[in-house]
């Protein structure tokens, strides 16, 4: 099976900065992988797919990179609302769409 | 507007068995491949099964196979999950989720689009 691993596990920040979250797989998967946002006690939200493809009504502060093994979630100027949990997740290996563990960002 | 909303959780004893539900609306359900996903407590998201629009192809995680099952009525825009033999690393609030796949001229993609609130199923004696 495909691993996905995130990093940082958790980060702190300031309104503002910019943020970049990695998600490493554990093997090559082209550009078959996503980015999702969870607000607490809500359910997740795509935020990009196919690696670097703006989800419909995402705002553009949110941008992803990344082919074969390695990607980027980039927030280039946080808002207050994106202080959330953000997950990858690799829809390469039908069907199995791990997931990464989650990278939890809060304010510093 | 697309709606997906989960029913069926509860509190049960383990050994025992649950069927969860999910209404759709809002799309037209057919058209989509639809997945359980959980999350047990603090913890990240796990894919559980997932089902194409016509039931003829079927996946499950090892960690629920030959336990669970998962099945949709197209006619009443729904989809179930029926759990059986529940253990408690079975808790969790379990998300069903449309599964989007196409193409344009960047190539293939694959996602979860939208999902619902979700159900929670605890597992204790």
């Amino acid at each position: 099976d495909i691993q996905m691993t995130q990093s940082p596990s958790s980060l702190s920040a300031s309104v503002g900065d910019r943020v970049t979250i990695t998600c490493r797989a554990s093997q090559s998967i082209s550009r078959y992988l996503n980015w999702y946002q969870q607000r607490p006690g809500k359910a997740p939200k795509l935020l990009i797919y196919a690696a670097s493809s703006l989800q419909s009504g995402v705002p553009s502060r949110f941008s992803g990179s990344g082919s074969g093994t390695e990607f980027t979630l980039t927030i280039s100027s946080l808002q207050p609302e994106d202080f959330a949990t953000y997950y990858c997740q690799e829809s390469y290996s039908n069907p199995r769409y791990t997931f990464g563990r989650g990278t939890k960002l809060d304010i510093k | 507007e697309v709606q997906l909303v989960e029913s069926g959780g509860g509190l049960v004893q383990p050994g025992r068995s649950l069927r969860l539900s999910c209404a759709a609306s809002g799309f037209t359900f057919d058209d989509y491949a639809m997945h359980w996903v959980r999350q047990a407590p603090g913890k990240g998201l796990e894919w559980v099964s997932g089902i194409s629009w016509n039931s003829g192809n079927i996946n499950y995680a090892d960690s629920v196979k030959g336990r669970f099952t998962i099945s949709r009525d197209n006619a009443k825009n729904s989809l179930y999950l029926q759990m059986n033999s529940l253990r408690a690393e079975d808790t969790a609030l379990y998300y069903c989720a449309r599964w989007v796949q196409g193409s344009d001229s960047s190539g293939y993609y694959l996602y979860f689009d939208y999902w619902g609130q979700g159900t929670l199923v605890t597992v204790s004696s």
